[in-house]
C-alpha cells in the first residue's frame, strides 16, 4: 500500500539559509499535516491543509510557510534558519470521514542546522 | 487550552500485560488515537476511539471514557519489539489537527 513520502530524508543547512521540505500524501487522503519533533519530545503541530486549503495553524514561526498544490503534494518552506530549527519534520495525512482519526506519517526529514 | 498527560516511563517483562493511561483537557473532542514510535522512526497509527468503550486490534486494545476525559492503551503478550514510545493524541474536531501527549517510553525486559 502507498505511504506518505517525504523528501529529502536528511538535510544539512547553515544558519540563515533556506530549506524546502516536500511531502506526497497517501492518495485520497483529504488532510495533510506538518509536525516538528525535537529529541525526546512529542510531535508539535505546525500547520495543516484540508483539501488544499489551510485548515489549522499551530506553533509555526513566521519564518516558515507551507502550501498544498493541485496534485495534493505539500511543501514546507523554512527561511532564516536557526540552530533551534534542527529537528525531525514529519508530514502526515489522514483519510476522510470514518477513518479520519488515523494519522499516517511519512518517514520524516531530519534537518540539521549548523 | 489543550493538555494531555501520560506516564513518562513504563517497564514490563516479556509476555506481560501493560496499560498506558492518557488523560486530556481539550475544548472539543472528536476522538482519541494512539501511536507507536521507535527511536529514530516515524509514529505509526495503532488504534482510535471516538465512542466510549473498548476497541481491540490484535494484541493492542484501546479504551475511552469521554465522561472522565480518560483513555488507555492495553498491550498484551508483550514482546521485545514493543519497546518504544507510545503517544496518545486528541483531535478536537474533524478537520482540525491532532494534539499529542508527551509520550510514554515502554521498556520490555526479557
Amino acid at each position: 500500500a502507498a505511504g506518505v513520502i517525504q523528501s529529502p530524508r536528511h538535510l544539512i543547512k547553515e544558519k540563515r539559509e533556506t530549506a524546502t521540505l516536500k511531502c506526497y500524501p497517501i492518495p485520497r487522503h483529504d488532510t495533510v499535516y506538518w509536525y516538528q519533533q525535537g529529541p525526546g519530545q512529542d510531535p508539535q503541530f505546525l500547520i495543516s491543509f484540508y483539501e488544499k486549503m489551510q485548515s489549522d495553524k499551530g506553533s509555526i514561526p513566521d519564518r516558515f510557510s507551507a502550501q498544498q498544490f493541485s496534485d495534493y503534494h505539500s511543501e514546507l518552506n523554512m527561511s532564516s534558519l536557526e540552530l533551534g530549527d534542527s529537528a525531525l519534520y514529519f508530514c502526515a495525512s489522514s483519510p476522510p470521514r470514518d477513518r479520519g482519526m488515523e494519522l499516517h506519517f511519512g518517514n520524516g526529514t531530519r534537518l540539521t542546522v549548523t | 487550552g489543550q493538555s494531555l498527560e501520560q506516564p513518562s516511563e513504563v517497564t514490563a517483562v516479556e509476555g506481560a500485560i501493560v496499560q498506558i493511561n492518557c488523560t486530556y483537557q481539550t475544548s472539543g473532542f472528536y476522538g482519541l488515537s494512539w501511536y507507536q514510535q521507535h527511536d529514530g522512526g516515524a509514529p505509526t497509527f495503532l488504534s482510535y476511539n471516538a465512542l466510549d468503550g473498548l476497541e481491540e486490534t490484535g494484541r493492542f486494545s484501546s479504551f475511552l471514557s469521554r465522561s472522565d476525559s480518560y483513555g488507555y492503551l492495553l498491550l498484551q503478550e508483550l514482546q521485545m519489539k514493543d519497546s518504544a514510545s507510545y503517544f496518545c493524541a486528541v483531535r478536537e474536531d474533524y478537520g482540525q489537527n491532532f494534539v499529542f501527549g508527551p509520550g510514554t517510553r515502554l521498556s520490555v525486559l526479557p
